[in-house]
């Protein structure tokens, strides 16, 4: 996977809770990405960074908030996890963000479930 | 709005056939359409990328083809083997990289 690590890889946890899930490379990658991967949606981007403490919002932000305080870590946090928040939750990587070298490498996912 | 379609239904064949996915999209004028192979439990894997330019790009078994008349992309697999077996994502190039649902292949030996 690229080197990509993704923990927890499972989580069960209430509704309320918050709750943070890390993503970590070893690839230099200038670029990282949360997804969320819902049956019959494909992949939805949450938030991406394109840099150390630079960060966006992506189209299903609402409820997520990230962090990117080294080049190698992305957490994402459910700062109150609702039921609708239960999801596989996918960090990827890129050296770029458009154009030709912007394929992205996948972690190998956390499946998170909100009781 | 933007929409990316992928057939929903799987896609079921035999092992020998060509295997043959469609990726249809509106309202987009991406430069790169992308396809990803992801199996089961796992995060997807990138295949191949096509720039808007380029009506064919091949790779081993491979094809894929991009027509921006029609907006849709063709991506084959010749002589399917079951290792085939997976979903195939389609991702276009917008302002960010857009994925498709994916379609489930299904090859039968």
């Amino acid at each position: 996977d690229a080197g990509i690590t993704q923990s927890p890889r499972h989580k069960v946890t209430e509704t309320g809770t918050p709750v943070t899930l890390r993503c970590h490379q070893t690839e230099n990658h200038r670029y990282m990405y949360w997804y969320r991967q819902d049956p019959g949606h494909g992949l939805r981007l949450i938030h991406y960074s394109y840099g150390v403490k630079d960060t966006d919002k992506g189209e299903v932000s609402d409820g997520y908030s990230v962090s990117r305080s080294k080049t190698e870590d992305f957490l994402l946090t459910l700062e109150s996890a609702t039921s609708s928040q239960t999801s596989v939750y996918f960090c990827a990587i890129s050296e770029s963000e458009t154009g030709s070298n912007n394929e992205q490498f996948f972690g190998p996912g956390t499946r998170l479930t909100v009781l | 709005s933007q929409k990316i379609e992928q057939n929903s239904e799987a896609l079921n064949i035999q092992e020998g056939k060509t295997a043959t996915l469609t990726c249809n999209y509106t309202n987009y004028s991406p430069a790169y359409l992308q396809w990803y192979r992801q199996d089961p439990g796992r995060g997807p894997v990138f295949l191949l990328l096509i720039r808007e330019n380029e009506k064919e790009k091949r790779k081993e078994r491979l094809k894929v083809t991009f027509d921006t008349t029609l907006k849709q992309s063709l991506f084959h697999i010749t002589a399917s083997q079951p290792a085939d077996s997976a979903t195939y994502l389609c991702a276009l190039e917008g302002n960010k990289l857009v994925f498709g649902a994916g379609t489930i292949l299904r090859v039968k030996s």
